[in-house]
């Protein structure tokens, strides 16, 4: 089986940087994604990572090292419509894909 | 055309009712998806259809029925629910269909579904 794990909440000041940390344990490590989503709405992709290191765009970083199995989530210059759910998920070879639970962003002004 | 649709938004049924929701997408996808999500806790994978086919079933109770006419269409045909299945229910779709596991999904809207 596989075992994601990230914060439940987070708040962060409009203008700043926030990172969200994901942590995985799976065999046959096969991606991680990450996945916005605003209350009440559908996810949307914002990141695929399949090989260490970091993948910028724009104000969204994702970083990944799967030797450590652990993925980050960079927001630079946070804006309050940043207020989201942010859901890291693993694919592994053999299983669909599978979600965290999830971190609620909150910026504050 | 980069949209996934899913009409109803939002449904309310009783437990002996028999209603459909549908999804919809034109972008050449043939992989499609239908989840169910719970108040602040992630997506659960239902079922996954590959190129019209079913191909993942997790073990979701027989009184969700899906069904893929074609290739740009999902259905979830639901009978005799219970409230417990109250929830957002998301329809997905991914480009090649043969991996699925890593292939990037986009969702719909979602239909939010209540049981009395």
């Amino acid at each position: 089986g596989q075992n994601i794990d990230q914060p439940t909440e987070m708040t962060a000041t409009e203008g700043a940087i926030v990172q969200i940390n994901c942590t995985y344990q799976t065999s046959g490590f096969n991606g991680l994604f990450w996945y916005q989503q605003h209350a009440g709405e559908a996810p949307t992709f914002l990141s695929y990572n399949v090989l260490d290191g970091l993948e910028e765009k724009g104000r969204f970083s994702s970083f990944l090292s799967r030797s450590k199995g652990y993925s980050y989530l960079l927001l630079k210059e946070l804006q309050m419509k940043d207020s989201a759910s942010y859901l890291c998920a693993v694919g592994a070879r053999g299983t669909p894909l599978v979600f965290g639970k999830g971190t609620r962003l909150s910026v504050i002004a | 055309d980069t949209e996934v649709t899913q009409t109803p938004k939002h449904l309310v049924m009783g437990m002996t009712n028999k209603k459909s929701l549908k999804c919809e997408q034109h972008m050449g996808h043939r992989a499609m998806y239908w989840y169910k999500q719970k108040a602040k806790k992630p997506p659960e994978l239902m079922f996954v259809y590959s190129y019209e086919k079913l191909s993942i079933n997790e073990s979701v109770p027989s009184r969700f029925s899906p069904e893929c006419p074609n290739s740009s269409l999902l259905n979830l045909h639901l009978h005799a629910l219970q409230p417990e299945d109250s929830a957002l229910y998301l329809c997905a779709s991914s480009q090649d269909g043969v991996v699925v596991y890593q292939e990037t999904q986009y969702f719909g809207p979602g239909t939010r579904l209540l049981v009395l």
